[in-house]
């Protein structure tokens, strides 16, 4: 079965420090990859997502993705977070062919002032 | 605009009731879903439905029952509620049947305690 894997459970780090957070899948045909957010109290929003085409995926609010498929890698990158990016970070895989979704287990980022 | 709406935000309830969760969206979209996410934050697909017609039903338990009068609405009844139901539900939409290119667009959302 294909499965999403989320390594950091926790991050905490200070404003303006980069951040990276770290997806694996394990299906080795072709997919498509995704990372939602989810703020405080508020519902799963689309961060950035990747079909084809360039790797390095950009998203909303400065985040990037690099989708390496050698690695069947999709980490997340900013490179100087804010306060109000403290949140859950879910990344989500699914197989070109398929119709559904497979999320990560999620990573919670507590960014300090 | 709400897009996708989900009612109650919360739900309390003792076990053995039976309850349901209603979801709304006014996106147009012809498939919907129902996913749970676990004390642990594990988000899980539990069913979509298509137009009406269900096209995913992993395996839960059949005290689940989604219904979907029409295709902008998925609600979700829960008979005979357990402890382990506690979880936070949500439901999310996307335009056709998911696939590349698609996106899904979640609701806020029911957190659900069974005392």
């Amino acid at each position: 079965a294909q499965s999403v894997s989320q390594h950091n459970h926790h991050v905490i780090l200070s404003e303006a420090a980069s951040l990276e957070l770290g997806c694996n899948y394990s299906y080795g045909g072709t997919v498509n990859l995704f990372w939602y957010v989810q703020y405080p109290g508020q519902h799963l929003q689309l961060l950035l997502k990747y079909f084809s085409g360039d790797p390095l995926v950009k998203g909303i609010k400065g985040f990037e993705a690099e989708f390496i498929k050698s690695k069947f890698s999709f980490n997340l990158r900013k490179p100087s977070v804010q306060w109000s990016d403290t949140a859950e970070y879910f990344c989500a895989v699914i197989r070109a062919a398929g119709n559904k979704l497979t999320f990560g287990g999620g990573t919670r980022v507590l960014v300090k002032p | 605009d709400t897009a996708v709406s989900q009612t109650p935000k919360y739900l309390v309830t003792q076990m053995g009731n039976d309850k349901s969760i209603k979801c709304e969206q006014n996106l147009g979209h012809d498939t919907m879903y129902w996913y749970k996410q676990d004390s642990k934050k594990f988000l899980k697909i539990m069913f979509s439905y298509n137009n009406k017609e269900l096209i995913i039903n992993e395996t839960v338990p059949n005290r689940f029952s989604p219904k979907s009068p029409d295709k902008a609405h998925l609600n979700l009844h829960i008979n005979s509620l357990e402890l382990g139901d506690s979880a936070v539900y949500f439901c999310a939409s996307s335009l056709h049947t998911l696939r590349p290119q698609e996106t899904q667009y979640f609701g806020p959302g029911t957190r659900l305690l069974v005392l």
